[in-house]
Parts: C-alpha cells; sequence; structure tokens
C-alpha cells in the first residue's frame, strides 16, 4: 500500500466552482499534512498545511483532515484560472520525518 | 533570497557514466530530501537525511547514493547512470516535523543517453 493516495484526475471545473480533492495517507500515527501547488516546469510550493482535524480556511483554499479516516482533503473555492496546476497531498512521519508525497492531481479550471 | 540551490539544472549524460547531483541550502537545516520527478508518479523519495553523515533509504534508493559530509551540502550520486534515471530531480530542506518550513530547489532535469 502506498504511504499516500490521491484521488485520480485529471480534474476539470468551471471558472467559480468549487474543486475538491482527496488524500488518504497509511500511517495512522502521522501528524503533519500539507497541500502544495505545482505548475509545469516548476518546483512545488505551499499552499496548506494541518496538524488538526477538522477544517483550517486561509482565503479560497480550505484544508479537512479527518485522522480517524486517515483522510485529508483540500477544498478550492471559486477557481479561478490560475488554480490550474498539480496539486499534491504530503505527509511527514512522525518517527523519521520522511516526507512522503502522492502522486498529484492535476486540476483544469476552464474559463 | 535563495534557500535552497541545485547548481546543475539541465544536463544530459551517457548511459554508463558516474553523475553527481549537489544540493546546499543556506538555513542550518537538518532535514534534507532528494526526490525524483515522472509523469504521472508525483515525487518519488530517492534518500533523505537528518543529519550529517546520516542517511535513510526511501521508496525508491536503487541506482542512488548520496553524501552529507556538511550540514548544507546533501548530494546525489548516480554510480553508473543508466536511461531509466532521466528524470527530474528536485532538493528539499526541513527543519524537524514542520512541514510549514520546507523549501524546495528549482529541480535538476537529467536526460541519460
Amino acid at each position: 500500500q502506498k504511504e499516500v493516495e490521491q484521488n485520480s484526475g485529471p480534474l476539470s471545473v468551471p471558472e467559480g466552482a468549487i474543486a475538491s480533492l482527496n488524500c488518504t495517507y497509511s500511517d495512522r500515527g502521522s501528524q503533519s499534512f500539507f497541500w502544495y501547488r505545482q505548475y509545469s516546469g516548476k518546483s512545488p510550493e505551499l499552499i496548506m498545511f494541518i496538524y488538526s482535524n477538522g477544517d483550517k480556511e486561509d482565503g479560497r483554499f480550505t484544508a479537512q483532515l479527518n485522522k480517524a479516516s486517515q483522510y485529508v482533503s483540500l477544498l478550492i473555492r471559486d477557481s479561478q484560472p490560475s488554480d490550474s496546476a498539480t496539486y499534491l497531498c504530503a505527509v511527514i512521519s512522525p518517527n523519521d520525518y520522511k516526507l512522503s508525497f502522492g502522486a498529484g492531481t492535476t486540476v483544469t479550471v476552464r474559463a | 533570497d535563495v534557500k535552497v540551490t541545485q547548481s546543475s539544472r539541465y544536463l544530459v549524460k551517457r548511459t554508463g557514466e558516474k553523475v553527481f547531483l549537489e544540493c546546499v541550502q543556506d538555513m542550518d537545516h537538518e532535514n534534507m530530501f532528494w526526490y525524483r520527478q515522472d509523469p504521472g508518479l508525483g515525487l518519488r523519495l530517492i534518500y533523505f537525511s537528518y543529519d550529517v553523515k546520516m542517511k535513510e533509504k526511501g521508496d525508491i534508493p536503487e541506482g542512488y547514493s548520496v553524501s552529507r559530509e556538511k550540514k548544507e551540502r546533501f548530494s546525489l550520486i548516480l554510480e553508473s547512470a543508466s536511461t531509466n534515471q532521466t528524470s527530474m530531480y528536485l532538493c528539499a530542506s526541513t527543519q524537524g516535523s514542520s512541514g510549514n518550513t520546507i523549501y524546495f530547489g528549482e529541480g535538476s532535469w537529467l536526460t541519460v543517453v
């Protein structure tokens, strides 16, 4: 089983809609969860990090964490064409600081 | 303002050559990582290091080795490059388990012919 799995893409949404991205992880002891955005040919950039169960909002982005279900999600509200990118879910192992990424979900926002 | 520097951005090497990819960070971070990224596969961890002279295998260490003689420098070594190692390689560094302080280099695009 892969340590971090993301819902398969690509995901296409109209401008102004909500894009929903999902991620599951295998290590129940994981404490730190991250969402990165990566534009083609560029390095990943951090969008959100979340440590506690529940929701965390930052502008148009909301991260949701459910440790019991080992599930973390990212919602992008009022999607803009500039949100078109690959979104990567990442998890840090609590034991050895190993940072693992999912395969990514490519989002396209249609104008 | 540069935090993590990968000295080689684009390389073309021949099969069987020894390849060194260098990564230097200027933030005194303890943890450093090497990933490769291929279409549809995300970032796959090759090796990581949480201290000088310490190294841990990631998910795909075969065909690679690493060196961390100084805290700021983490080198990825391909002992005998093969065509299936053609990829984009990303270096990252962080302090402790706080992912909000992870910094990535700009990536090294390696083509093995």
